[in-house]
């Protein structure tokens, strides 16, 4: 497997604002994702963070409003962006490390909008 | 549309019972499937991985596939109040990607 720790770990913020998560891991990793779990509720892809080129999302998540960065092969940061209440969730980073499939989670940031 | 079916429970089951959680996936092609342990307020951990029919053994945990009705499941022999979580099945959804159920809650009492 591989540590993965998330910054910050909870936030609260005012709707409108924007907040930058970021995902550090500690070792060289091929895939690198984005989710959102909201409460109670099961893990939503948000997309993929590709290394030196433009996320890859999922339907129902844009560019605008979750802009995602990925300089390199252990660091990636998701941007919530103008947010509102309905963007209050657990925001988690994964990553692939051995097989193509089998992800290993981050702690997680959980945001709360007010 | 690929989707990944568990009964949400929860599933009670006494301590030291066997407790038994399901899974079904309509996308044939599948060929990689997981069970993922979530406490509350916690991340998802992977606890087991399956790729091909069958039984898969690890401590107290046995993963079981069967590819031809589409169904995977997790016993969980000796359950204990620290198994008590809510379990997630995701299988393989093709570019890289996970496709998860919706999880079932499991309570072991005492």
């Amino acid at each position: 497997s591989a540590v993965i720790s998330q910054k910050p770990s909870r936030d609260i913020c005012q709707r409108g604002t924007s907040l930058t998560i970021q995902c550090q891991v500690d070792s060289q990793v091929t895939m690198m994702f984005w989710y959102r779990q909201q409460p109670g509720q099961s893990l939503t892809l948000i997309a993929t963070a590709n290394q030196g080129s433009e996320a890859t999302y999922e339907s129902g998540f844009v560019i605008d409003k979750f802009p995602i960065s990925r300089p390199n092969l252990t660091f990636s940061t998701l941007t919530v962006s103008n947010m509102s209440p309905e963007d209050s969730s657990i925001y988690l980073c994964s990553v692939t490390v051995a097989g193509p499939y089998e992800q290993y989670f981050g702690p997680g940031t959980r945001l709360t909008v007010t | 549309q690929k989707e990944v079916e568990q009964n949400s429970g929860p599933l009670s089951v006494p301590e030291g019972a066997i407790a038994s959680l399901n899974c079904t996936y309509s996308d044939r092609v599948s060929q990689s499937f997981f069970w993922y342990r979530q406490y509350s307020g916690k991340s998802p951990e992977l606890i087991m991985s399956i790729y091909s029919n069958g039984d898969k053994e690890d401590g107290r945990f046995t993963a079981q596939l069967n590819k031809a009705s589409q169904y995977v499941s997790l016993l969980i022999r000796d359950s204990q109040p620290s198994d008590s979580a809510t379990y997630l099945c995701a299988v393989s959804g093709g570019y890289n990607k996970l496709i998860f159920g919706a999880g079932t809650r499991l309570a072991v009492h005492p």
